[in-house]
């Protein structure tokens, strides 16, 4: 079943601000985690990746953070800009298996 | 210089008819996947294919099948077309498991 999910399905921001997405997921054995960036009209896009023994990442601009305590995962965004609108998957694995896709929440920026 | 190419972008078919999907990558990766996306934005894993061996086969109807006549090509055939088989179907390759490389989807309608 679908073992990822995320809090909100819609983000609004303004150009400028910090975005921050967030993802639950239930299978305490995933050790890998990846955002994705789907533009409309467009395959998902990689953005940044975490393993099971990290709790951040950083990448240019955004940020990957990991609570495995709580089972919970979130993707800042610094200084969101509007080509940053589009839709931002989680997704998760276990040991190499296949991903599992959360519901994807669509960031809109303003300017 | 595509990674992941797929055709054709759009089909638009009758109910009942049979249509296949083509997907190239040319990124050398061992692994291709199917995936189909709802209207709702939802992405599911429906085939994963490694050296052109099935490794992955979800729970999808087998009017699905999948062809994989060499590492760099997963095609998709889907007979008898239903109305439910409308969707969005993105073909991806990674070097593992993991980080996954998507095409740019192919949008499916059926009338």
């Amino acid at each position: 079943g679908e073992s990822v999910g995320l809090h909100l399905p819609t983000l609004s921001v303004q150009e400028g601000d910090n975005s921050i997405i967030n993802c639950a997921y239930s299978n305490s054995a995933s050790d890998y985690f990846i955002w994705y960036k789907q533009e409309s009209g467009k395959g998902p896009q990689f953005i940044i990746d975490i393993r099971s023994n990290m709790d951040k990442r950083q990448g240019q601009r955004v940020t990957v953070l990991l609570n495995k305590t709580v089972k919970h995962l979130s993707l800042q965004i610094a200084a969101t800009q509007p080509g940053d609108s589009a839709v931002y998957f989680c997704a998760e694995t276990e040991a190499g298996t296949a991903l599992i896709f959360g519901k994807g929440t669509t960031l809109s920026v303003s300017s | 210089d595509t990674a992941v190419s797929q055709t054709p972008k759009y089909l638009v078919t009758q109910m009942g008819n049979d249509k296949s999907i083509k997907c190239e990558q040319n990124l050398g990766h061992d692994t291709m996947y199917w995936y189909k996306q709802d209207s709702k934005k939802f992405l599911k894993i429906m085939f994963s294919y490694n050296n052109k061996e099935l490794i992955i086969n979800e729970t999808v109807p087998n009017r699905f099948s999948p062809k994989s006549p060499d590492k760099a090509h997963l095609n998709l055939h889907i007979n008898s077309l239903e109305l439910g088989d409308s969707a969005v179907y993105f073909c991806a390759s990674s070097p593992h498991y993991n980080e996954q490389f998507f095409g740019p989807g192919t949008r499916l309608t059926v009338l």
